[in-house]
């Protein structure tokens, strides 16, 4: 399997824009992730689906963000306006819950600079 | 809800000297526990998790983490460093069969010193 594919890995953006990013997480898991990485703020969860239903959104920082995951192998991030705060980096992850297991695997994230 | 403590922004070691990196957490419910390690422009990358059982866990590249509930604690361990382990460090918390959602620690970066 090729893992987590997440693109672009590199997105340059002028302040105001429409953002989306992608997302296609491994064939057969079931929960997917959204994380931002920041110095100051660390890795923040900013929501979750389990069965391409979202269940957790309480991390989504205003409601110029938005997450869609319209089957199971594809998730969009979307962010709209955009602004310079939202520069970071941005991992999807994906996992296979099982009553044992619920390790995530991350993609290689992509790397977003508003300007 | 879940939380994660790490001590530490930053640990320097000597190669070949032991390495500790402390883990503390909170949760409501048996946790499940996760060590990652990211290396510069990656993603996270799974060195060993803790479930059930075994308390003492033991994952790739030589490292171990024992779970200790009494202490909350679940600390990262390798008896000698290498100058390949500088990276980040990222222990990780979920509620196991309750919930889905990882919650990570905020980091702790490995320096190795020649």
């Amino acid at each position: 399997d090729a893992g987590v594919i997440q693109s672009p890995r590199h997105e340059v953006t002028e302040m105001g824009q429409e953002v989306t990013l992608r997302c296609k997480p491994i064939s057969g898991h079931n929960s997917l992730f959204w994380y931002r990485q920041t110095m100051m703020r660390g890795l923040e969860l900013l929501i979750y689906f389990n069965n391409n239903v979202p269940i957790d959104d309480s991390g989504m920082p205003e409601d110029r963000f938005s997450a869609k995951m319209p089957n199971a192998s594809f998730s969009t991030l979307k962010i709209q306006p955009s602004e310079p705060r939202d520069s970071a980096v941005y991992f999807c992850a994906s996992s296979f819950r099982t009553a044992m297991n619920t390790e995530a695997f991350f993609g290689q994230g992509t790397r977003l600079t508003v300007v | 809800a879940q939380s994660v403590t790490q001590l530490g922004s930053h640990v320097s070691v000597s190669e070949g000297a032991l390495v500790l990196l402390r883990c503390n957490y909170s949760s409501s419910v048996p946790p499940y526990l996760f060590w990652y390690v990211q290396y510069p422009n990656q993603g996270l990358q799974l060195l060993l998790k803790y479930t059930t059982g075994a308390t003492l866990v033991k994952g790739i590249n030589g490292f171990e983490a024992e779970f200790k509930k009494s202490e909350t604690s679940f600390h990262l361990t390798k008896p000698s460093a290498h100058m390949s382990d500088a990276a980040e460090y990222f222990c990780a918390v979920s509620e196991g069969i309750r919930d889905d959602k990882i919650i990570f620690g905020k980091g702790t970066r490995l320096h190795i010193l020649p």
